[in-house]
């Protein structure tokens, strides 16, 4: 069985452009949350979605950081307009009710913001 | 203000020894800890769970003991290995009334087994 699939592994933008994260849950999970993960911060949650509804997203550091889950499968983490502060590895992951508190999380996308 | 800490950024351990990482937590309400962990260039994964309820939790060469009183947990690997090698973070949640919580991560303690 697949696990979560994160596209594109690597990014490398420059300030000011638009930069879009995506996100394959594992199938019939119904909670999907996004991480970021820097050296200063560690791995620090940034929103996460129950059955596609946004639960909590005090972790979302501005406004400049938008995340959506139009349906069960995907899910998008969007930064707009990057600032070179936001290079980071950005990780999903996602869980079900029944696993506990296990996160099952994707490989991540590595950000460089130039 | 972190509410879980690993306050060891490494170790360093000899093949056949054994590993002890330790975390140590703020947050009186939390009540299940896990362990992952994570290789380079991969996403962490998970390895260990317990529930306040227990105070040690087994699984082969991996145990993790939980001191509520002292708020400490610890994750022993007997013995250690080089495939070990990696990062390790301590998780911690507060499972309110059948809702998942979050998961709140320490920094990450790297170990490194050394043939």
């Amino acid at each position: 069985d697949a696990g979560v699939i994160q596209s594109p592994r690597h990014e490398v933008t420059e300030m000011g452009q638009e930069v879009t994260l995506r996100c394959k849950p594992i199938s019939g999970h119904d909670y999907l949350f996004w991480y970021r993960q820097t050296m200063m911060r560690g791995l620090e949650l940034l929103i996460y979605f129950n059955n596609n509804v946004p639960i909590d997203d005090s972790g979302m550091p501005e406004d400049r950081f938008s995340a959506k889950m139009p349906n069960a499968s995907f899910s998008t983490l969007k930064i707009q307009p990057s600032e070179p502060r936001d290079s980071a590895v950005y990780f999903c992951a996602s869980s079900f009710v029944g696993s506990g508190e296990t996160q099952y999380f994707g490989p991540g996308t590595r950000l460089l913001v130039l | 203000d972190q509410q879980v800490k690993q306050n060891s950024p490494s170790l360093s351990v000899q093949e056949g020894r054994i590993s002890i990482l330790n975390c140590d937590y703020t947050n009186s309400m939390f009540d299940y800890f896990l362990w992952y962990k994570k290789y380079p260039a991969e996403g962490p994964t998970f390895l260990i769970s317990i529930s306040s309820i227990k105070d040690k939790n087994e699984d082969g060469r991996f145990t993790v003991f939980l001191n509520k009183s002292a708020k400490h947990l610890s994750l022993h690997i007997v013995p250690s290995q080089p495939g070990d090698s990696a990062v390790y973070f301590c998780a911690a949640s507060a499972y309110y009334g059948g809702s998942q919580g979050n998961l709140i991560f320490g920094k990450g303690t790297k170990l490194s087994v050394k043939p």
